[in-house]
């Protein structure tokens, strides 16, 4: 069965403080893998998209990456900005998307 | 930038009733979807439009959910006789191509049925 799992749920950073978010999944053929940013109350927000393994994206202070079975998206020295929950999804077979369940940053100042 | 205009924002309906959720795509814009969220959960796919016509749906569109293209811009999910566990923010979103290439969502409607 395809599926996206996302840790951790749940991410308090001081600001300044890189960290990293996790984004597995299993799907019968990897046709792209998507990162969203979703603030309370809003639509997801598109940030990048991974084709291949070992292909990395980057925007201001996110960069994110792809493996054969994860993606990360780094965080180098966040700002309270940045808080909002990062979904990741993946299209299977089809043109649908499988999203995961988000990890929720809150950053403080 | 061009956005997915998503109209209202906030609807309550009593339980029974239809509603329908509006949605204006990005012009130059083909494929058209439908997702929710209940509250605290994953935003999970509903349907996809093309050329008019359904290209897939998932096991939560059943009969009461459909969807219509009426004119050149609006893009309509039809739920017929809402019931509690509809209410989620349902979120519409279009493509220029197929959806590989990346969605824009709009904001969303939150459905509230009482």
């Amino acid at each position: 069965e395809d599926q996206v799992t996302q840790s951790p749920e749940a991410l308090r950073l001081q600001e300044g403080e890189s960290s990293s978010l996790n984004c597995s999944y299993t799907v019968s053929g990897l046709r792209g893998l998507f990162w969203y940013r979703q603030d309370p109350g809003k639509g997801p927000e598109f940030l990048f998209t991974l084709y291949s393994a070992g292909e990395e994206k980057e925007k201001e202070r996110l960069k994110a990456t792809l493996t054969k079975k994860e993606s990360f998206l780094h965080i180098t020295a966040p700002k309270p900005e940045d808080s909002a929950t990062y979904l990741c999804a993946v299209p299977p077979n089809t043109d649908k998307l499988i999203f995961g369940t988000g990890t929720r940053l809150q950053v403080f100042p | 930038e061009p956005e997915v205009t998503q109209t209202p924002s906030h609807q309550v309906t009593q339980m029974g009733q239809e509603v329908i959720l509006r949605c204006v795509p990005i012009s130059n814009h083909l494929y058209f979807y439908w997702y929710r969220q209940i509250l605290g959960q994953k935003v999970e796919f509903l349907v996809s439009f093309y050329n008019n016509e359904i290209s897939e749906k998932s096991e939560i569109f059943d009969d009461q959910f459909s969807v219509e293209r009426p004119d050149g811009s609006n893009f309509t999910l039809k739920i017929r006789s809402t019931k509690l566990e509809d209410s989620a923010m349902y979120f519409c979103a279009s493509s220029e191509g197929q959806g590989i290439h990346g969605y824009t969502f709009g904001s969303g409607t939150r459905l509230t049925v009482v």
